[in-house]
């Protein structure tokens, strides 16, 4: 069974840098193909991918963020985690991690979200 | 990347069928068969219904199908059930730089 739990503060403060950490179980981030990804949803409003990183640690980011987004992962402790600088309340969302098994699976599983709140 | 394209509302009767349009581009939708669907039911999250345009998962419905022509990919769904109502959203592979772009999401209502 496949797991994905994402952690991390629920309330940071403008210009702060947010640190998301996503910790799975269930498959591993070394077999081929496999890659986790990072979406967002501001409330009320639609998905927005975010990050990507793939089996062998390649990395892609969306154009719109990429200056302020770095994904990592450490596969030893089955974890993602999302680092997003210099945020804004329009960053307020529930971020979710996901898993695909390949390029044409789609994001078959995913986590339950959490929101966070970017406010001073 | 622009998001692709769908209808903000979409509704039905019970046991009719509703299809949702996603209109994207010749760079994302129209160039390749990778369109995903996701059902999201309020405060949970998504889930994959479609991959590969067509192709449904392991205990989806059948009442589910995909289909896509030119810039255009469709979720249709069938017999419409009162446990439907909930937003979709598109998503398509947009290349190796930029792999996914996601819909502007469509909430749809059972009557």
């Amino acid at each position: 069974q496949i797991t994905l739990t994402e952690s991390g503060p629920t309330l940071v403060k403008p210009t702060q840098t947010l640190t998301l950490t996503c910790t799975f179980s269930g498959f591993s981030l070394s077999t081929y193909g496999v890659a986790v990804g990072w979406i967002r949803q501001p409330p009320g409003k639609a998905l927005e991918w975010l990050a990507l990183i793939y089996w062998d640690g390649d990395k892609r980011y969306s154009p719109s963020l990429k200056s302020r987004l770095t994904i990592t992962k450490d596969t030893s402790k089955n974890q993602v985690v999302l680092t997003m600088t210099n945020v804004d309340p329009v960053d307020t969302a529930t971020y979710f991690c996901a898993h695909r098994t390949s390029k044409s699976s789609g994001f078959g599983n995913w986590g339950q979200g959490t929101l966070v709140t970017v406010s001073s | 990347q622009s998001a692709l394209t769908q209808p903000a509302s979409v509704s039905g009767s019970p046991g009719q069928s509703i299809t949702i349009s996603c209109t994207g581009t010749s760079s994302d939708v129209g160039n390749y068969n990778l369109v995903s669907w996701y059902q999201q039911h309020p405060g949970k999250a998504p889930k994959l219904m479609i991959y590969e345009v067509t192709k449904r998962p392991s205990g989806v419905s059948i009442r589910f199908s995909g289909s896509k022509s030119g810039n255009t990919a469709s979720l249709t769904i069938s017999g419409l059930q009162a446990e439907d109502e909930a937003d979709y959203y598109c998503c398509s592979y947009a290349g190796n730089s930029v792999p996914y772009v996601f819909g502007t999401g469509t909430k749809v209502t059972v009557l």
